[in-house]
């Protein structure tokens, strides 16, 4: 079975400060990760996905198969960066649908 | 390109009544996925559709059911709506191929009293 767990649902920091968005995942098998986003009265987009190995606006995201997590990762938050944030896993084949995990609301103070 | 698209925005309905929504997927995506988007269970997905063939379900009851058509367009249809229905319904289209981007509409906001 697919499951996406992110812990914690809400993260503040002030304008600066380093973001760590927390991502575990189960899956047997080779799982593409992915981390969606969702700005206030915006559609849900995608920010970045493992198998391409981006940094989107600054965030990164490493996949640690010993883990099975996906943590993602900013130096310096921005203001711009509040949101809401999803990680999602897809499986191949028959498994290709989108599992997400709850999201986690990022607030960046100023 | 045009984004995905779904109509109506915004839907209320009595419980017992069903309901169509509608999704128009980016031009030239073959697959659309349909998800529900509720505060308390997040982003479920309940099926996937490609060149017109279900190919991927989520764990929900039969009233929920969908189709694709040639043009992958796609409709999702609730039978006997309850209470707990109410959510923001989200399509995403995607090219249909392995590990591919999907790409999601606005959603459709559906109110069940």
């Amino acid at each position: 079975a697919q499951r996406v767990t992110q812990p914690e649902k809400l993260l503040s920091v002030f304008k600066g400060a380093p973001v760590e968005l927390k991502c575990n995942y189960s899956y047997s098998g080779s799982p593409e990760l992915f981390w969606y986003v969702q700005y206030s009265r915006q559609r849900l987009q995608l920010l970045l996905r493992h198998i391409s190995r981006e940094s989107i606006k600054g965030f990164t995201a490493d996949l640690n198969k010993g883990e099975t997590s996906f943590h993602l990762k900013k130096p310096f938050a921005q203001e711009e960066d509040s949101a809401m944030y999803y990680c999602a896993l897809s499986g191949s084949g028959a498994n290709s649908k989108l599992t997400f995990g709850k999201g986690i609301t990022l607030s960046v103070r100023p | 390109k045009a984004g995905v698209t779904q109509t109506p925005r915004y839907l209320i309905k009595t419980r017992g009544q069903q309901v169509t929504l509608s999704c128009s997927p980016i031009s030239g995506h073959r697959s659309v996925s349909w998800y529900q988007q509720t505060p308390g269970q997040g982003l479920q997905f309940l099926f996937e559709y490609f060149s017109e063939t279900q190919r991927n379900k989520g764990n929900f009851p039969g009233r929920f059911s969908g189709r694709q058509f040639s043009n992958s367009r796609s409709e999702m249809n609730v039978s006997t709506l309850e209470l707990g229905d109410s959510a923001l319904y989200l399509c995403a289209s995607a090219t249909g191929g392995e590990y591919n981007e999907q790409f999601f509409g606005p959603g459709t906001r559906l109110t069940v009293l």
